[in-house]
């Protein structure tokens, strides 16, 4: 099992920019989750969903979009970059709210 | 009061040496417990899940104290390998994750 995977690794956006991360995860599991983690700080999850077609807003969902219309994968969307989005992003999935959740290894966005 | 907290560090400890860090939770409702182990730049990793009884895994042992509400995470006989940061997770409906607690293991 690939576990969950995150693409592209690294992007540099201007501006006003918009771009989509991908997420996909093959074990099968129905929570999934959205953080980004800024330099020497936590992880503040910013959209998570719990099936299909179910999403939901975290702490700080302002500026990001979210869809999940399969259980493997959930694209997070930013629309109108700013430099306050520069940040890593780290998709997760985990079998059950309360069940441990397994992280993909990361998208390092640079806004400029 | 934050909801999940944990003291920030550094640890800066001598191989071999035992370390202990803990991680305090305000919701007494709180389900399950979890240590992550976080390397620079990488994504939070697993580390061990946080059982009512305790739990040790090889040179790591967790531990749950509800009384006090809190969890701790003790790795014995250090190696420079443990160099990280640690997270600790606590889910009360939602998963709340601590801001890590910076080991660095010197020769």
């Amino acid at each position: 099992n690939a576990g969950v995977t995150q693409t592209p690794k690294f992007r540099i956006l201007k501006i006003g920019q918009s771009m989509t991360l991908q997420c996909t995860q093959d074990m099968n599991h129905n929570y999934m989750y959205w953080y980004r983690q800024d330099p020497g700080m936590g992880l503040k999850l910013i959209y998570y969903s719990v099936g299909a077609g179910i999403t939901d807003k975290g702490e700080v969902p302002n500026g990001y979009n979210v869809s999940r219309s399969t259980t493997e994968d959930f694209p997070l969307r930013l629309e109108l970059a700013a430099p306050s989005q520069t940040s890593v992003y780290f998709c997760a999935s985990s079998y059950s709210g309360a069940s441990a959740q397994y992280f993909g290894p990361g998208t390092r966005l640079t806004v400029l | 009061r934050k909801e999940v907290e944990q003291d920030p560090g550094p640890f800066n400890v001598p191989e071999g040496a035992t370390v202990a860090f803990n991680c305090t939770y305000s919701n007494s409702a709180s389900q399950s417990f979890f240590w992550y182990r976080q390397d620079c730049r990488k994504e939070p990793k697993l580390l061990m899940s946080v059982y009512s009884s305790g739990n040790e895994d090889g040179r790591f042992t967790a531990q749950l104290n509800r009384a006090s509400q809190y969890i701790s995470l003790l790795i014995r006989d250090s190696k420079l390998s443990d160099s990280a940061t640690y997270l600790c997770a606590v889910n009360d409906n939602d998963m709340r994750f601590g801001a890590g607690t910076r080991l660095t293991v010197k020769p």
